[in-house]
């Protein structure tokens, strides 16, 4: 069952716009959420994950149970965004990946 | 950089071969990871194994194995069963299984059929 959804393959926004990538996920139990990020030529790595409620390099993303989501947010987006971003699930034993999203940031 | 190593970066076999990909890690890490990342599919768990001497099946465990007998060691064998083994593998980490320990990642190795 998929338990991860990001619904959007490819993200195109301008520098200094808003972006958001979208996360959605199923679980019947209290989940940990994450988000990784993968650059151009550099191993997966982690961006940020619900419990520590940080911003990294300016990203936030809010854990919303009643929309089951854990969307990745910036205000601003930068050009060194530019980069693959997967939303992941912990049930504690496993790990769940979303298909993940390539975002692109046109200067 | 240290971390978690895997080797080759590249590999290629020939159809009905056994084929064995490397994974080390140098960061105390009790757990490891083994996924298969298919273009458009994310990542895929194959196994992963929460201590030494014991590992569990992921969703695609199909055609592949794989054994813990050192902390730091974690190989996967891609067996001849596996039908579609052309693919982007990545191991991973992290300090235990429970719910909120991050994974640490590897480079990869990429897998290709002769």
């Amino acid at each position: 069952a998929q338990r991860v959804t990001q619904p959007e393959k490819l993200l195109s926004v301008f520098k200094g716009a808003p972006v958001e990538l979208k996360c959605n996920y199923s679980y019947s139990g209290s989940p940990e959420l994450f988000w990784y990020v993968q650059y151009s030529r550099q191993r997966l790595q982690l961006l940020l994950r619900h419990i520590s409620r940080e911003s990294i390099k300016g990203f936030t993303a809010d854990l919303n149970k009643g929309e089951t989501s854990f969307h990745l947010k910036k205000p601003f987006a930068q050009e060194e965004d530019s980069a693959m971003y997967y939303c992941a699930l912990s049930d504690g034993n496993q790990f769940y990946f979303g298909t993940g999203t390539s975002l692109t940031v046109i200067p | 950089d240290g971390g978690i190593t895997q080797s080759p970066k590249y590999l290629f076999r020939k159809e009905g071969q056994n084929v064995t990909l490397s994974c080390e890690q140098n960061l105390n890490h009790d757990a490891m990871y083994w996924y298969r990342q298919d273009p458009g599919q994310g990542l895929r768990l194959i196994y992963y194994s929460q201590i030494v001497n014991d590992f569990q099946k992921g969703d695609i465990a199909e055609g592949y194995s794989v054994s813990r007998e050192k902390k730091e060691s974690f190989p996967l064998t891609v067996t001849s069963a596996q039908k579609n083994p052309t693919a982007f593998y990545l191991c991973a980490s992290s300090i235990e299984t429970g719910v909120g320990q991050p994974q640490h990642f590897g480079d990869g190795t990429r897998l290709s059929i002769l």
